[in-house]
């Protein structure tokens, strides 16, 4: 089946434009997950979706950036009026539950493609 | 501050040898550590992990061993091939919370 699916997958904005960005999470997975990663760092933690509810922001780093996802499915990132530190590869990632299964398992968060987004 | 850190920011290796990725964290509360593989311009895939509880756990040419007195993980791959090369992030996190916190990464390269 098809995995997760990110657009655009490159955005070039100029500061001060909003940009939204969409993630396509694996049908029927239930968590979603946005991650932000600069260049040459790892990705860190935005925010978490169970179905539409958000119950984790805390890695939004403004209040410039905003994440739905009204139906509980599809996501958008929206981040608006940019400035050339949000320059960063945006990284979407869902797994069929948030929580593990069991004791010593772990529910894999699968991961899209990812949106590069330059600010100039 | 960095709860999970990778020292080595590239690694070399010849093709055929063992790989051995390290990486260190500062809290032990964690509940999960993770290896992911990233290729360029592909988002990262999940590789094998290990829950605190284990001091091991293997998956074909892949073996992650937990020292929790150390706080410290590894990543063995053995036998290294081509295919390899990659960027692999080391990972943890609490079974209460879902996100994920990643080290910087080690670009592994497997050279002929």
């Amino acid at each position: 089946g098809a995995g997760v699916s990110q657009s655009p997958r490159y955005k070039v904005a100029k500061r001060g434009q909003d940009v939204a960005l969409r993630c396509d999470p694996i049908s029927g997975h239930v968590s979603l997950f946005w991650y932000q990663q600069a260049l040459g760092q790892g990705p860190e933690f935005l925010t978490y979706f169970q179905n539409e509810a958000q119950l984790d922001k805390s890695g939004l780093p403004s209040d410039r950036f905003f994440a739905e996802r009204p139906e509980g499915s599809v996501s958008t990132l929206k981040i608006q009026r940019t400035q050339q530190e949000d320059s960063a590869v945006y990284l979407c990632a869902s797994s069929l539950t948030g929580r593990p299964l069991a004791s010593e398992s772990y529910n894999e968060q699968f991961f899209g493609p990812g949106t590069r987004l330059t600010v100039l | 501050d960095q709860q999970v850190k990778q020292n080595s920011p590239s690694l070399s290796v010849q093709e055929g040898r063992i790989s051995i990725l390290n990486c260190d964290y500062t809290n032990s509360m964690f509940d999960y550590f993770l290896w992911y593989k990233k290729y360029p311009a592909e988002g990262p895939t999940f590789l094998i992990s290990i829950s605190s509880i284990k001091d091991k756990n293997e998956d074909g040419r892949f073996t992650v061993f937990l020292n929790k007195s150390a706080k410290h993980l590894s990543l063995h791959i053995v036998p290294s091939q081509p295919g390899d090369s990659a960027v692999y992030f080391c990972a943890a996190l609490y079974s209460s919370a879902s996100k994920i916190i990643f080290g910087s990464g080690t670009r592994l390269s497997i050279r002929p």
